[in-house]
């Protein structure tokens, strides 16, 4: 298995567009995590599935973010609109014991 | 308060010293108890695992767990250079469901 796979792993856009954030999961994973990381803040979950249903949103910073799993293979973050304080790292990760991290999402909003 | 505590550092040793690294918690229905390392411009990987108290020991790394005191530790004997990276501790009260990481700490080991 190649991992978690992230994409992009850069994305640069301007302040009021949309942003659509990828993840694929490890094959067999039940439970998939959304988490973001910033100087100031560290680490935080997001968001986080269990057989592709959301289970804790409650780290979800605002309305204008939303997070998807239509199916076991898939899962999307997206900021809508985006603004210059979304700048982070937007990590996935996935476990079934053990969480593996994609390699993370490197967001800047101008 | 925030729930997991960890000191950023940055922390700089030679070569060969014993590293400590530690978190404390609030929480105390945290019974998970895990070290990440992660390196500069990658995602965490899991180092070592832990489950309620006691120690654990991965060739020269040991993990402390002391849930009277709400505290964690991980020791890295005879450090190497490659252990240069960011180690996160994180903690969940159901396996893995809810995470809560620390800080990280960040250690640079000097040759």
């Amino acid at each position: 298995d190649a991992g978690v796979i992230q994409s992009p792993r850069h994305e640069v856009t301007e302040m009021g567009q949309e942003v659509t954030l990828r993840c694929k999961p490890i094959s067999g994973h039940d439970y998939l995590f959304w988490y973001r990381q910033t100087m100031m803040r560290g680490l935080e979950l997001l968001i986080y599935f269990n057989n592709n249903v959301p289970i804790d949103d409650s780290g979800m910073p605002e309305d204008r973010f939303s997070a998807k799993m239509p199916n076991a293979s898939f899962s999307t973050l997206k900021i809508q609109p985006s603004e210059p304080r979304d700048s982070a790292v937007y990590f996935c990760a996935s476990s079934g014991f053990e969480a593996f991290f994609g390699q993370g999402t490197r967001l800047t909003v101008v | 308060q925030k729930e997991v505590e960890q000191d950023p550092g940055p922390l700089s040793v030679p070569e060969g010293a014993i590293v400590s690294l530690n978190c404390t918690y609030s929480n105390s229905a945290f019974q998970y108890f895990m070290w990440y390392r992660q390196y500069s411009r990658k995602g965490p990987e899991l180092l070592m695992y832990t489950y309620s108290s006691g120690n654990k020991e991965d060739g020269r790394f040991t993990a402390q767990v002391d849930k009277s005191s709400k505290y964690i530790s991980l020791f890295i004997r005879d450090s190497q250079p490659s252990d240069s990276a960011t180690y996160l501790c994180a903690m969940s009260a159901i396996n893995n469901n809810d995470m809560r990481f620390g800080a990280g700490t960040r250690l640079t080991v000097k040759p």
